[in-house]
Protein backbone atom coordinates (compact mmCIF):
# COMPACT_ATOMS: atom_id res chain seq x y z
CA UNK A 1 0.00 0.00 0.00
CA UNK A 2 0.54 4.01 -0.45
CA UNK A 3 1.71 4.03 3.61
CA UNK A 4 2.07 1.83 7.03
CA UNK A 5 -1.13 0.52 7.84
CA UNK A 6 -2.33 -0.53 11.69
CA UNK A 7 -5.33 -1.75 13.17
CA UNK A 8 -7.17 -1.67 14.83
CA UNK A 9 -6.69 2.20 14.96
CA UNK A 10 -8.40 1.78 18.61
CA UNK A 11 -8.41 -1.17 21.32
CA UNK A 12 -10.32 -1.46 24.45
CA UNK A 13 -9.75 -4.08 27.03
CA UNK A 14 -10.26 -5.30 29.98
CA UNK A 15 -7.45 -5.89 32.18
CA UNK A 16 -6.16 -9.52 31.92
CA UNK A 17 -7.32 -10.22 28.04
CA UNK A 18 -4.75 -10.67 25.03
CA UNK A 19 -4.43 -8.66 22.55
CA UNK A 20 -3.26 -8.51 18.73
CA UNK A 21 -2.25 -5.43 16.92
CA UNK A 22 -1.20 -5.59 13.35
CA UNK A 23 1.05 -4.02 10.97
CA UNK A 24 1.27 -4.01 7.24
CA UNK A 25 4.43 -2.31 6.14
CA UNK A 26 5.16 -0.28 2.94
CA UNK A 27 6.00 -3.15 0.17
CA UNK A 28 9.44 -3.72 -0.36
CA UNK A 29 10.54 -2.88 3.49
CA UNK A 30 12.24 -4.87 5.10
CA UNK A 31 13.17 -3.58 8.24
CA UNK A 32 9.88 -2.82 10.76
CA UNK A 33 10.01 -1.24 14.12
CA UNK A 34 7.31 -1.22 16.92
CA UNK A 35 7.62 1.68 19.44
CA UNK A 36 4.84 2.70 22.54
CA UNK A 37 3.94 6.18 23.03
CA UNK A 38 2.38 6.20 26.61
CA UNK A 39 0.92 9.80 27.22
CA UNK A 40 2.68 12.56 27.49
CA UNK A 41 6.16 10.70 26.62
CA UNK A 42 8.31 9.90 24.02
CA UNK A 43 8.41 7.07 21.83
CA UNK A 44 9.43 3.61 23.61
CA UNK A 45 11.57 1.49 20.97
CA UNK A 46 10.09 -1.87 21.21
CA UNK A 47 11.42 -4.76 18.98
CA UNK A 48 13.09 -4.20 15.44
CA UNK A 49 12.41 -7.00 12.41
CA UNK A 50 15.12 -7.21 9.45
CA UNK A 51 12.67 -9.53 7.08
CA UNK A 52 11.05 -12.24 9.36
CA UNK A 53 13.80 -12.29 12.14
CA UNK A 54 14.37 -9.70 15.15
CA UNK A 55 17.97 -8.77 15.62
CA UNK A 56 16.67 -6.70 18.22
CA UNK A 57 14.15 -7.30 21.31
CA UNK A 58 15.28 -4.93 23.92
CA UNK A 59 12.70 -3.00 24.32
CA UNK A 60 10.33 -5.46 24.78
CA UNK A 61 8.65 -5.21 28.50
CA UNK A 62 8.56 -8.33 29.69
CA UNK A 63 7.44 -11.65 28.28
CA UNK A 64 3.78 -11.03 28.17
CA UNK A 65 4.76 -8.97 25.01
CA UNK A 66 5.67 -10.56 21.43
CA UNK A 67 6.15 -10.21 17.91
CA UNK A 68 6.14 -11.68 14.94
CA UNK A 69 6.82 -10.50 11.09
CA UNK A 70 5.54 -13.36 7.84
CA UNK A 71 8.49 -12.79 5.54
CA UNK A 72 8.96 -8.95 4.81
CA UNK A 73 4.95 -8.09 4.92
CA UNK A 74 2.73 -8.28 7.93
CA UNK A 75 3.73 -8.31 11.59
CA UNK A 76 2.13 -9.31 14.73
CA UNK A 77 2.55 -7.60 18.14
CA UNK A 78 0.25 -9.38 20.88
CA UNK A 79 0.39 -8.44 24.48
CA UNK A 80 -0.67 -11.57 26.77
CA UNK A 81 -2.78 -10.78 30.08
CA UNK A 82 -2.78 -6.59 29.75
CA UNK A 83 -2.11 -4.79 32.25
CA UNK A 84 -3.51 -1.12 33.03
CA UNK A 85 0.18 0.39 32.46
CA UNK A 86 0.14 -1.27 28.76
CA UNK A 87 -2.42 1.49 27.79
CA UNK A 88 -0.78 3.74 25.03
CA UNK A 89 -0.26 4.38 21.13
CA UNK A 90 1.57 1.24 19.72
CA UNK A 91 3.11 2.73 16.80
CA UNK A 92 4.86 0.54 13.80
CA UNK A 93 7.42 2.12 11.26
CA UNK A 94 8.78 0.23 8.22
CA UNK A 95 11.99 1.63 6.07
CA UNK A 96 14.45 -0.05 3.64
CA UNK A 97 17.71 -0.70 5.50
CA UNK A 98 18.89 2.17 7.75
CA UNK A 99 16.49 4.31 5.92
CA UNK A 100 13.97 6.87 7.00
CA UNK A 101 11.55 5.32 8.91
CA UNK A 102 7.94 5.82 7.53
CA UNK A 103 5.46 5.55 10.50
CA UNK A 104 1.46 4.34 10.79
CA UNK A 105 -1.10 6.08 12.53
CA UNK A 106 -0.68 3.51 15.62
CA UNK A 107 -3.41 1.40 17.36
CA UNK A 108 -4.52 3.01 20.80
CA UNK A 109 -4.88 0.62 23.46
CA UNK A 110 -6.81 1.11 26.56
CA UNK A 111 -7.01 -0.83 29.15
CA UNK A 112 -9.54 -1.22 31.69
CA UNK B 1 23.84 3.94 25.97
CA UNK B 2 22.04 6.66 24.02
CA UNK B 3 19.27 8.98 25.09
CA UNK B 4 17.92 12.08 23.68
CA UNK B 5 17.03 15.34 25.08
CA UNK B 6 13.97 17.80 24.43
CA UNK B 7 14.39 20.49 27.00
CA UNK B 8 11.39 22.23 25.94
CA UNK B 9 7.90 20.11 26.64
CA UNK B 10 5.32 22.73 25.58
CA UNK B 11 6.46 26.38 23.54
CA UNK B 12 3.63 28.53 22.88
CA UNK B 13 3.88 31.31 20.37
CA UNK B 14 2.12 33.89 18.00
CA UNK B 15 2.41 33.75 14.80
CA UNK B 16 5.50 35.01 13.04
CA UNK B 17 7.49 34.72 16.25
CA UNK B 18 10.90 33.03 15.53
CA UNK B 19 10.66 29.38 16.51
CA UNK B 20 14.28 27.10 18.29
CA UNK B 21 13.64 23.91 19.93
CA UNK B 22 16.35 22.33 21.58
CA UNK B 23 17.94 18.89 21.04
CA UNK B 24 20.89 17.26 23.17
CA UNK B 25 21.77 13.72 22.45
CA UNK B 26 23.89 11.20 24.22
CA UNK B 27 26.45 8.89 22.13
CA UNK B 28 30.36 7.84 22.01
CA UNK B 29 29.98 7.63 18.05
CA UNK B 30 29.23 8.88 15.02
CA UNK B 31 25.52 9.45 14.48
CA UNK B 32 22.67 10.21 12.36
CA UNK B 33 20.00 12.92 13.54
CA UNK B 34 16.41 12.94 12.52
CA UNK B 35 13.43 15.59 13.77
CA UNK B 36 10.20 13.95 13.43
CA UNK B 37 6.44 16.25 12.95
CA UNK B 38 3.20 14.94 14.62
CA UNK B 39 0.26 17.15 13.32
CA UNK B 40 -3.04 16.39 15.39
CA UNK B 41 -4.64 13.42 14.51
CA UNK B 42 -1.79 12.35 12.20
CA UNK B 43 1.27 9.97 11.85
CA UNK B 44 4.60 11.12 12.44
CA UNK B 45 6.68 12.43 9.38
CA UNK B 46 10.20 12.98 8.84
CA UNK B 47 10.82 16.93 8.97
CA UNK B 48 14.62 16.69 8.13
CA UNK B 49 17.53 14.45 8.77
CA UNK B 50 21.36 14.74 9.27
CA UNK B 51 23.50 12.14 7.78
CA UNK B 52 26.96 13.84 7.19
CA UNK B 53 28.20 17.17 5.14
CA UNK B 54 26.65 20.42 6.11
CA UNK B 55 25.65 20.95 9.38
CA UNK B 56 23.36 23.28 8.48
CA UNK B 57 19.90 20.71 7.72
CA UNK B 58 17.07 22.32 5.51
CA UNK B 59 13.96 20.59 5.51
CA UNK B 60 10.23 20.70 4.98
CA UNK B 61 7.94 23.77 5.17
CA UNK B 62 10.79 26.23 6.06
CA UNK B 63 12.63 24.35 8.99
CA UNK B 64 16.24 23.89 9.47
CA UNK B 65 18.03 22.33 12.15
CA UNK B 66 21.66 22.98 13.26
CA UNK B 67 24.30 19.90 13.97
CA UNK B 68 26.78 21.25 16.41
CA UNK B 69 29.03 18.26 17.16
CA UNK B 70 30.75 19.62 20.21
CA UNK B 71 28.11 20.64 22.00
CA UNK B 72 25.89 16.92 21.40
CA UNK B 73 22.98 18.93 19.69
CA UNK B 74 20.62 19.16 16.85
CA UNK B 75 18.32 22.12 17.66
CA UNK B 76 15.72 22.77 15.03
CA UNK B 77 14.59 26.47 13.68
CA UNK B 78 11.86 28.19 12.03
CA UNK B 79 12.55 32.14 11.32
CA UNK B 80 8.43 32.51 11.65
CA UNK B 81 6.12 30.27 12.78
CA UNK B 82 2.66 29.49 11.22
CA UNK B 83 -0.74 28.13 13.21
CA UNK B 84 -0.25 25.43 11.04
CA UNK B 85 2.99 24.48 12.66
CA UNK B 86 1.04 23.30 15.34
CA UNK B 87 2.12 20.13 16.01
CA UNK B 88 4.67 17.65 18.13
CA UNK B 89 8.23 17.70 17.69
CA UNK B 90 10.58 14.52 18.44
CA UNK B 91 14.15 14.69 18.15
CA UNK B 92 15.74 11.28 17.55
CA UNK B 93 19.14 9.56 16.89
CA UNK B 94 20.93 6.71 15.69
CA UNK B 95 24.36 5.45 16.11
CA UNK B 96 26.62 5.21 12.84
CA UNK B 97 27.52 2.61 11.71
CA UNK B 98 23.76 1.28 12.62
CA UNK B 99 22.94 -2.59 11.55
CA UNK B 100 19.33 -1.36 12.77
CA UNK B 101 18.22 1.77 12.03
CA UNK B 102 16.43 1.97 15.33
CA UNK B 103 15.93 5.38 16.31
CA UNK B 104 16.13 6.56 20.04
CA UNK B 105 13.54 9.32 20.74
CA UNK B 106 13.69 12.48 22.67
CA UNK B 107 10.33 13.12 25.04
CA UNK B 108 8.62 15.39 22.40
CA UNK B 109 8.04 19.14 22.58
CA UNK B 110 4.68 20.10 21.82
CA UNK B 111 4.11 23.35 19.95
CA UNK B 112 0.94 25.29 20.07
CA UNK B 113 0.98 28.51 17.43
CA UNK B 114 -1.54 30.91 18.38
CA UNK B 115 -3.01 32.71 15.53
Amino acid sequence: GAGVSQSPSNKVTEKGKDVELRCDPISGHTALYWYRQRLGQGLEFLIYFQGNSAPDKSGLPSDRFSAERTGESVSTLTIQRTQQEDSAVYLCASSIPTGELFFGEGSRLTVL
Amino acid sequence: AQSVSQHNHHVILSEAASLELGCNYSYGGTVNLFWYVQYPGQHLQLLLKYFSGDPLVKGIKGFEAEFIKSKFSFNLRKPSVQWSDTAEYFCAVNGRPSNTGKLIFGQGTTLQVKP
